[in-house]
């Protein structure tokens, strides 16, 4: 049972352009969402969050916007550029438990 | 500042042989500890989480188990490897009450099982 998914394992963008990466969940409990970067080898890390309580929420090049109706978030990043080529994992958590249950990744690659 | 360690970075073991993969994290106290797996073309799996001393939840059955024998340190072990246990294992830390920080992952341990 996939609870959180991101269905798209791979997404080639423009230097420049604007990458945007989807994911979908299907518990309602979900209220707290993170998204990560992971390069291989390495450890993911943290790029922004957003609350259920919120629909957006800005960093710099980065934006998360999360559409509770259709369990959907999103990140867009712009400009895209390359080193931000990676593997970029959305997460969700309720907060009534302490897990953090993560998608499948999908694969970001910014041609230059 | 807070950071996390996980070792060893790196193992090979033969089917059937003992692992133990510790971690640790320094300047924070009381956090909530995290195991997590990422097999080859999959996403994160999580394994065990632990919110005290002592104190271990379990995602998925399996041959693998997790201690908590002291306030900043996670252990996952297995009395006996399956090829299956191959993969990234990652230890992760977060502060505060239920799922509504950050997770910060350590460097990851990178098992395979021959």
């Amino acid at each position: 049972d996939q609870q959180v998914k991101q269905n798209s394992p791979s997404l080639s963008v423009q230097e420049g352009r604007i990458s945007i990466l989807n994911c979908d969940y299907t518990n309602s409990m979900f209220d707290y969402f993170l998204w990560y970067k992971k390069y291989p080898a390495e450890g993911p890390t943290f790029l922004i969050s957003i609350s259920s309580i919120k629909d957006k929420n800005e960093d710099g090049r980065f934006t998360v916007f999360l559409n509770k109706s259709a369990k959907h978030l999103s990140l867009h990043i712009v400009p895209s550029q390359p080193g931000d080529s990676a593997v970029y994992f959305c997460a969700a958590s309720d907060s009534g438990t302490y897990k953090y249950i993560f998608g499948t990744g999908t694969r970001l690659k910014v041609l230059a | 500042s807070q950071t996390i360690h996980q070792w060893p970075a790196t193992l090979v073991q033969p089917v059937g042989s003992p692992l133990s993969l510790e971690c640790t994290v320094e300047g924070t106290s009381n956090p909530n500890l995290y195991w997590y797996r990422q097999a080859a073309g999959r996403g994160l799996q999580l394994l065990f989480y632990s919110v005290g001393i002592g104190q271990i939840s379990s995602e998925v059955p399996q041959n693998l188990s997790a201690s908590r024998p002291q306030d900043r340190q996670f252990i996952l072990s297995s009395k006996k490897l399956l090829l299956s246990d191959s993969g990234f294992y990652l230890c992760a830390w977060s502060s505060g009450g239920r799922g509504t920080g950050e997770l910060f992952f350590g460097e990851g341990s990178r098992l395979t099982v021959l």
